[in-house]
């Protein structure tokens, strides 16, 4: 059974920093891109960042790049997001998410995670 | 960037009527290589995680109801519920998947009882 579990959510204060981790397992997950996808409270869906499964090519959306990093340890199963200079609109709920197909990052999410709360507020 | 645009933003219908949610593309999601629509649709419930039910537009995910299909091409597309059940009251989400990794959703649209 497919499972990810994110962490490391919770309160930051504005310019702050926060790493999510999140935890895969029930496949391969060296085989499988990754990607992280936020909600905010209330609001829709907004893809924030992707990494191809060897780790090699990572991608942003315009409104985060500079500021966070994506990265994983396929050695460890776990996929990471290390946030800096956060933003109040940064607050939203942040969902790990496997893509459907290996060895591609074109392909639609088939697995996501419960999500982990991320609150930017002083 | 591809803008998803869903229609109606929110819907009621009556339980075991047809509720069909559409979603438009900016542009094409069709690959002309492969003839295949880049396009999935996601149910999510309050306080969970986006579920998939459709992907290439039309193919049905292992495990979801046969009351669930997806149509279109091109720029236009459609899920529709043939019938509809309780348990199906939801927010849906097309995304694209053409462009990635900047993949889009659509804004969602609300789908309640009558």
């Amino acid at each position: 059974e497919v499972q990810l579990l994110e962490s490391g959510g919770g309160l930051v204060q504005p310019g702050g920093s926060l790493r999510l981790s999140c935890a895969a397992s029930g496949f391969t997950f060296s085989s499988y891109a990754m990607s992280w996808v936020r909600q905010a409270p209330g609001k829709g869906l907004e893809w924030v960042s992707s990494i191809r499964s060897s780790g090699n090519s990572t991608y942003y959306a315009d409104s985060v790049k500079g500021r966070f990093t994506i990265s994983r340890d396929n050695s460890r199963h776990t996929l990471y997001l290390q946030m800096s200079s956060l933003r109040a609109e940064d607050t939203a709920v942040y969902f790990c998410a496997k893509t459907k197909a290996p060895a591609t990052i074109q392909a639609p999410i088939d697995y996501w995670g419960q999500g982990t709360l991320v609150t930017v507020s002083s | 960037d591809i803008v998803m645009t869903q229609s109606p933003d929110s819907l009621a219908v009556s339980l075991g009527e047809r509720a069909t949610i559409n979603c438009k593309s900016s542009r094409t999601v069709l690959y002309s290589s492969n003839n295949k629509n880049y396009v999935a649709w996601y149910q999510q419930k309050p306080g969970q995680p986006p579920k998939l039910l459709i992907y290439w537009a039309s193919t049905r995910e292992s495990g979801v109801p046969d009351r669930f299909s997806g149509s279109g091409s091109g720029t236009d597309f459609a899920l529709t519920i043939s019938s509809l059940q309780a348990e199906d009251v939801a927010v849906y989400y097309c995304q694209q998947y053409y462009s990635t990794p900047l993949i889009t959703f659509g804004q969602g649209t609300r789908l309640e009882i009558k």
